[in-house]
């Protein structure tokens, strides 16, 4: 399994700020991914961080609301801008290390965000 | 388009047995996986199926028919900590994220 570590675990942001969202894994890994959860629901993906170039986001996710950083294979970034309540969730970081073979993803413990 | 589809809740007592249900419609097919998610917690991997047939692990079996797209889970001797959220989710395609169901809830009684 893979070790994942989420900062911060949980934050109360005020409307029309920006936070940031660092995930971090013991080793290197393929795929790296980030899901949002909304109070009662599934998980949701946001985008795919690829490491060296842009993030692939998913419909109804844009680079200018949700910004993504992966500078290597261990260590990436979400953040959440001009935030609303309706952001409020919880982020989760997904990695994958060998999306080819049965190895499943693994996820971090979450960031819970509430904006008032 | 991408569909997956499983009950939104179900209660049952402990020492029973309790299957959950899940059907999808992907565009492909990688594999497919189960969660079990606690309240407030992240989810934890449960089991995984690419082959027609069931997988056994322990209390939890899973089984997976592609040519009908469905898989279900079966929870055996159930206890009350297995009360949470099940999550079904299917790869599509090989490098890519999972596709998650909306979950079903799960409430085990003394």
């Amino acid at each position: 399994s893979a070790v994942i570590s989420q900062k911060p675990s949980r934050d109360i942001c005020q409307r029309g700020t920006s936070l940031t969202i660092q995930c971090q894994v013991d080793s290197q890994v393929t795929m790296m991914f980030w899901y949002r959860q909304q109070p009662g629901q599934s998980l949701t993906l946001i985008a795919t961080a690829n490491q060296g170039s842009e993030a692939t986001y998913e419909s109804g996710f844009v680079i200018d609301k949700f910004p993504i950083s992966r500078p290597n294979l261990t260590f990436s970034t979400l953040t959440v801008s001009n935030m609303s309540p309706e952001d409020s969730s919880i982020y989760l970081c997904s990695v994958d290390r060998v999306p080819t073979s049965t190895d499943t993803q693994y996820f971090g413990p979450g960031t819970r965000l509430t904006v008032l | 388009g991408q569909n997956i589809d499983q009950p939104t809740e179900m209660t049952a007592t402990e020492g029973a047995i309790v299957q959950i249900n899940c059907t999808y419609q992907t565009s492909g097919f990688n594999g497919l996986f189960w969660y079990q998610q606690h309240a407030g917690e992240a989810p934890t991997f449960l089991s995984y199926n690419v082959l027609d047939g069931l997988e056994e692990k322990g209390r939890f079996s899973s089984f997976l028919s592609r040519s009908k797209g469905y898989s279900y889970l079966l929870l055996k001797e159930l206890q009350m900590k297995d009360s949470a959220s099940y999550l079904c989710a299917v790869r599509d395609q090989a490098g890519t994220a999972l596709i998650f169901g909306k979950g079903t809830t799960l409430s085990v009684s003394s």
